[in-house]
């Protein structure tokens, strides 16, 4: 069974400044993604950023960046320049693609922005 | 461009009571999926589909019942509500596209259920 954890319940940032959230995941599968969701206060679901597993270099956009260390399953997100917009929760998911498709969630961050 | 429609946002049910949360999308995706999201918790998968008529279970299935007759549609039962059932509800829908390196979920706006 594929399992996402999210240690950090909470965490909080000074606007302007850089944030870094943990992931790290279990799997024996070869061939996935990795993403990392924002949910603001409205619910809506919001993709971030997306890594695919069989690729070494690191997404970026924009302001957010991944660090993916494939042996070592960890998957955190960087997000600079720090914005009040960015204060939600932050769930880092896994994707299988091999046969049955299916999106396992972390437990989720709370991400202050403090201004 | 609707993507993925819940219906209803909000609903209250009372213990024993049955209702179905309805999702559909109109990206013509095979993958589709419902999750529940307690206060404060992560998305936990109930039911997936990978494609009309076929259906598989979840994380944590029991209570629930799902279908799925077309690509476009995919709700979900509760059959004899309990309050352990009160939860944020999302569907969701999917594709991967190898040549691309390319995927994405798209997710509904949220059914928020309340059982009393």
């Amino acid at each position: 069974a594929q399992t996402v954890t999210q240690s950090q319940p909470e965490m909080s940032v000074q606007e302007a400044e850089t944030v870094t959230l943990s992931c790290t995941y279990d799997t024996s599968e070869s061939d996935y993604y990795l993403f990392w969701y924002k949910q603001p206060p409205s619910r809506q679901m919001i993709l971030v950023i997306r890594q695919e597993a069989y690729k070494q270099q690191n997404a970026t956009e924009n302001r957010f960046s991944v660090n993916f260390q494939k042996a070592a399953k960890s998957f955190s997100l960087k997000i600079s320049d720090s914005q009040l917009g960015d204060a939600a929760m932050y769930f880092c998911a896994f994707f299988i693609i091999q046969g049955a498709q299916k999106l396992v969630f972390g437990q989720g961050t709370r991400l202050t922005i403090n201004p | 461009n609707a993507g993925v429609t819940q219906t209803p946002k909000f609903r209250i049910l009372k213990i024993g009571q049955s209702m179905t949360l309805q999702c559909t999308q109109d990206m013509n995706h095979n993958y589709m999926y419902w999750y529940r999201q307690d206060p404060g918790m992560g998305l936990k998968l109930i039911y997936y589909s990978v494609g009309a008529g076929i259906t598989d279970k979840g994380e944590v299935p029991n209570g629930y019942n799902v279908s799925r007759s077309t690509t476009e549609d995919f709700p979900l039962r509760l059959e004899l509500a309990a309050p352990s059932q009160t939860s944020v509800y999302f569907c969701a829908s999917s594709y991967t596209n190898r040549g691309r390196g390319d995927t994405e979920a798209f997710f509904g706006q949220g059914t928020r259920l309340t059982v009393v």
